[in-house]
């Protein structure tokens, strides 16, 4: 069964860096995933989708400061010069060949 | 810039029923599979229900097969999601997503509405 895991939450002070983790299911170690960003009170917003080879495609106007990377079954969101503005939740998703559809639990993310 | 405008949702007694819509602008919206994702209160994403660019493939969640039906008119750059049998489970905001490759029928979403709200409660 194809299930993304992410953990509940992740802390980092302003200025600094974070990344966090999203991690497929056994079987499942090549697919590709998409990260969102969720601000509080909002719709969720496109950051990146981002292959298993570490390759990665952001949607219009995601700043440089949003990156990602893969290593096995480990996709990375990896954001620097933490602001003020990227306290959200973001969540990792993915698709199956059963054309269903998969959301990881979301991790909430607090700037300090 | 993609726009994506839902609507629709509103406070239902459980069994009831409602139709939500989702209006699309500022992109070919018949090239692209579209899907609607919901968000219980406090909670994270749930995929819903998807349907393929020409409305000819449907998918769906397992919780709201047989009671959700996605549907799409393409000439009217519009998707809806009828919901039947309501009951407190469903409450919930309701996003449109768009899909991101032309012809996909189930990837990732590259663009997300602001959401409708739909309150199931008697």
């Amino acid at each position: 069964q194809l299930v993304l895991t992410q953990s509940p939450s992740a802390s980092a002070s302003l200025g600094a860096s974070v990344k966090l983790t999203c991690t497929l299911s056994s079987g499942h170690s090549t697919y590709a995933i998409a990260w969102h960003q969720q601000q509080p009170e909002k719709g969720p917003r496109y950051l990146m989708k981002l292959n298993n080879d570490g390759s990665h495609i952001k949607g219009d106007g995601i700043p440089d400061r949003f990156s990602g990377s893969s290593s096995g079954a480990e996709r990375y969101l990896s954001i620097s010069s933490l602001q003020s503005e990227d306290e959200a939740d973001y969540y990792c998703q993915t698709w199956g060949t059963d054309f269903h559809v998969v959301f990881g639990g979301g991790t909430k993310l607090t700037v300090l | 810039e993609v726009q994506l405008l839902e609507s629709g949702g509103g406070l239902v007694q459980p069994g009831g029923s409602l139709r939500l819509s989702c209006a699309a602008s500022e992109f070919t919206f018949s090239s692209y599979a579209m899907s609607w994702v919901r968000q219980a209160p406090g909670k994270g994403l749930v995929w819903v229900s998807a349907i393929s660019s020409s409305g000819g493939s449907r998918f769906y969640a397992e919780s709201v097969k047989g009671r959700f039906t996605i549907s799409r008119d393409n000439s009217k750059n519009t998707l809806y999601l009828q919901i039947n049998s309501l009951t407190a489970e469903d409450t919930a905001l309701y996003y449109c997503a768009k899909g991101s490759a032309p012809a996909a029928s189930i990837d990732y979403f590259d663009s997300w509405g602001q959401g409708t709200l739909v309150t199931v409660s008697s």
